[in-house]
């Protein structure tokens, strides 16, 4: 699977838009783009994903640049209990999720 | 969306001795399901990936008599600790790959917290 880097951390005022930025610079034509995320002590929770296009769901958005090299994700709203780690993962149709640190997402009061 | 559960959610036992997790399909059929471990402030690592009517693969590293894997049906995967050591104490995590319908995404269980004493 293309490697992703993402920040370690990010605060975000609650109500604000959360914009979590990954970078895929070596992804290839075939693979996805998928988020996911885990609140403290559960599994992860599928946001959203997308291939080339800009994808929208009632989470969130995701920003794919047109060279398909970094992406962002929108949560358009934040809420405290968007608090939680943001994992963006890149890989090909029926392949395994492999997940790398993350970022940890802080929505304050 | 699609519900993993798994059970149970959290389990303390003696060293030693073995414990079995459960992964559920609650509202799809799974061929393919994956275990992953995960330690405190730490990410998600991949055991293996279980496979319905046949047997798992293991990530490198991953002791297969020690986790054992079975899938014995479409909608259930279960993973048994053996000879559980105080070091296996840790955050167990199912998903499950739904064979029609969201074939290009997996669905996380709520994990299992297991404490080895």
């Amino acid at each position: 699977d293309a490697k992703t880097t993402q920040p370690t951390s990010m605060d975000c005022a609650e109500g604000r838009a959360a914009n979590l930025p990954c970078n895929h610079s070596t992804i290839s034509g075939n693979e996805y783009v998928y988020w996911y995320r885990q609140i403290h002590s559960q599994g992860p929770q599928y946001i959203i994903h997308g291939l080339k296009n800009n994808e929208t769901n009632e989470m969130a958005s995701l920003i794919i640049t047109e060279d398909r090299k970094s992406s962002t994700l929108i949560l358009p709203h934040a809420t405290l209990r968007d608090t939680a780690v943001y994992y963006c993962i890149v890989r090909l149709y029926g392949q395994n999720f492999v997940f790398g640190p993350g970022t940890r997402l802080s929505v304050l009061p | 969306g699609a519900v993993v559960s798994q059970h149970p959610s959290w389990v303390i036992c003696k060293s030693g001795t073995s414990v079995k997790i459960e992964c559920r399909s609650l509202d799809f059929q799974a061929t393919t399901m994956f275990w992953y471990r995960q330690f405190p402030k730490q990410s998600l690592m991949l055991m293996a990936t279980s496979n319905e009517g046949s047997k798992a693969t293991y990530e490198q590293g991953v002791e297969k008599d020690k986790f054992l894997i079975n899938h014995a049906s479409l909608t259930l995967s279960t993973l048994t600790v053996t000879s559980a050591h105080p070091e296996d104490s840790s955050f167990y995590i199912c998903s499950a790959r739904p064979i029609t319908g969201g074939g290009n995404t997996i669905y996380f269980g709520e994990g299992s917290w297991l404490t080895v004493v």
